[in-house]
């Protein structure tokens, strides 16, 4: 089976503070992407990757960055937290071409205080 | 740019009625097209998908979607539904070419009383 793992599902950070999260999968795809989930507003794309040390914004980049050193981690970067991004965030991961689909992981709740 | 409206929020059915969940799209090409199912606290599970071929598309637990290009829509069926398809529901639409980035709707809400 497909895995996709988060490194946590539920974080509480300071105003301020860098955040990190961890996205590993094991099928070697060429595509991951970093989604946000609100209520109300669906799943927004951040970020996606479509190779190591390729990445393009996505619908509401601002206030993240992303990193891809290996083709089977992709981490999202807060470089200084604020409320505002207390969410829901998924990390999904693809093959590159047609017909393919999206896998996603369980999902990181951040909380930012 | 590409778009997905899914116009109910919330549905609320009997189990063992039928289900109908609605989605629209907005997209220059014939689009790939997904349902999602997202459990309280888990990520989303691909409940079907359609590339291309015949319009009429089966996927797990038993639920159907339909592809109507004279419509822009891709609705989710189940004939029957059971206390476990209590989730939340996404259409999800993605380019033919390119990167493979998904554009989701805002998601509805199913809630199976007994």
């Amino acid at each position: 089976d497909v895995k996709v793992t988060q490194s946590s599902r539920y974080l509480v950070k300071r105003t301020g503070e860098k955040v990190f999260l961890e996205c590993v999968q094991d099928m070697d795809h060429e595509n991951m992407f970093w989604y946000r989930q609100d209520p109300g507003l669906g799943l927004r794309l951040i970020y996606f990757s479509y190779d190591v040390k390729m990445k393009e914004k996505g619908d509401i980049p601002e206030g993240y960055s992303v990193s891809r050193e290996k083709k089977e981690r992709f981490s999202l970067i807060l470089e200084s937290a604020s409320t505002n991004q207390t969410s829901m965030y998924l990390c999904a991961s693809s093959f590159s071409g047609l017909n393919t689909e999206a896998f996603f992981g369980q999902g990181t709740r951040l909380t930012v205080v | 740019a590409q778009s997905v409206t899914q116009p109910d929020i919330h549905i609320t059915v009997s189990e063992g009625a039928s289900l109908e969940l609605r989605c629209n799209y907005s997209y220059g090409a014939t689009p790939y097209l997904f349902w999602y199912v997202q459990s309280p606290g888990q990520g989303l599970q691909l409940l079907l998908k359609y590339f291309s071929g015949d319009t009429l598309v089966q996927g797990i637990k038993g639920f159907e979607a339909e592809f109507k290009r004279s419509q822009s829509s891709f609705n989710l069926r189940k004939p029957s539904v059971h206390w476990s398809d209590a989730a939340e529901y996404f259409c999800a639409v993605g380019f033919h070419f390119g990167n493979e980035k998904l554009t989701f709707g805002t998601g509805t809400r199913l809630t199976i009383i007994p």
